[in-house]
């Protein structure tokens, strides 16, 4: 069974500049997690999908991040304009409605 | 709200020594518990899982039980490799109509010397 896709893996843009990343869950998975993983610290929630509705979008900075998934499948999360501070891991995961959790292996952005 | 707590690391142990990763949590419900291991440059990976109390679940050496009564999920390993040198992630998750929440802890570095 493939796993879950991410790309790209790694990402270098000035702060101000756009970027996006792209996640294609594990087919048949509901839910969708968008994650940020500074380094050093555990994964934070950015976003949860359940099919193409969000569950969870409180810790999301709207200001400058956006996510959509088209039709429950693929998903993208974009940040403009980026800060430094945004420079991260961000992991994409999913899961049946009653599983656990299956991770990409994440897109390390660096904004210089 | 849900939260779960880990042993601050980094954890330095040398080869064949015994680990013991704390693990508490606090939850509003019934909620399934994880261990996830994160290898350097990696994404996290599913060590190990428990679905109910007293259940225990092992992998590759490693366990850990689902302890309603003190809520915990400690992580034990008898005899720790140079190659489990990696971080160690505590989580749950409660499944619920509006959507399954998944909440991590802070994450142990586990450092094995030869």
């Amino acid at each position: 069974e493939a796993g879950v896709a991410q790309s790209p893996r790694y990402k270098i843009i000035e702060k101000r500049q756009s970027v996006a990343f792209w996640c294609n869950p594990i087919s048949g998975h509901a839910t969708l997690y968008w994650y940020q993983q500074i380094l050093g610290q555990g994964p934070k929630l950015l976003i949860q999908f359940q099919n193409n509705g969000v569950v969870d979008d409180s810790q999301l900075p709207k200001d400058r991040f956006s996510a959509e998934r088209l039709k429950g499948v693929d998903s993208t999360l974009k940040i403009q304009p980026a800060k430094l501070e945004d420079s991260a891991v961000y992991l994409c995961a999913s899961s049946f409605v009653t599983s656990e959790a299956f991770f990409g292996q994440g897109t390390r952005l660096t904004v210089v | 709200g849900n939260s779960v707590t880990q042993m601050e690391g980094p954890v330095t142990l040398s080869e064949e020594a015994f680990l013991t990763i704390n693990c508490t949590y606090t939850a509003t419900g019934y909620p399934s518990l994880f261990w996830y291991v994160q290898y350097p440059g990696e994404g996290l990976q599913l060590l190990l899982k428990a679905t109910k109390a007293d259940d225990k679940g092992s992998n590759k050496g490693f366990e850990a039980t689902y302890r309603k009564e003190t809520t915990s999920f400690h992580l034990e390993k008898g005899s720790v490799q140079v190659s489990d040198s990696a971080v160690y992630f505590c989580a749950l998750i409660l499944f619920n109509n509006a959507g399954n929440m998944l909440t991590f802890g802070g994450g142990t570095r586990l450092m094995v010397k030869p």
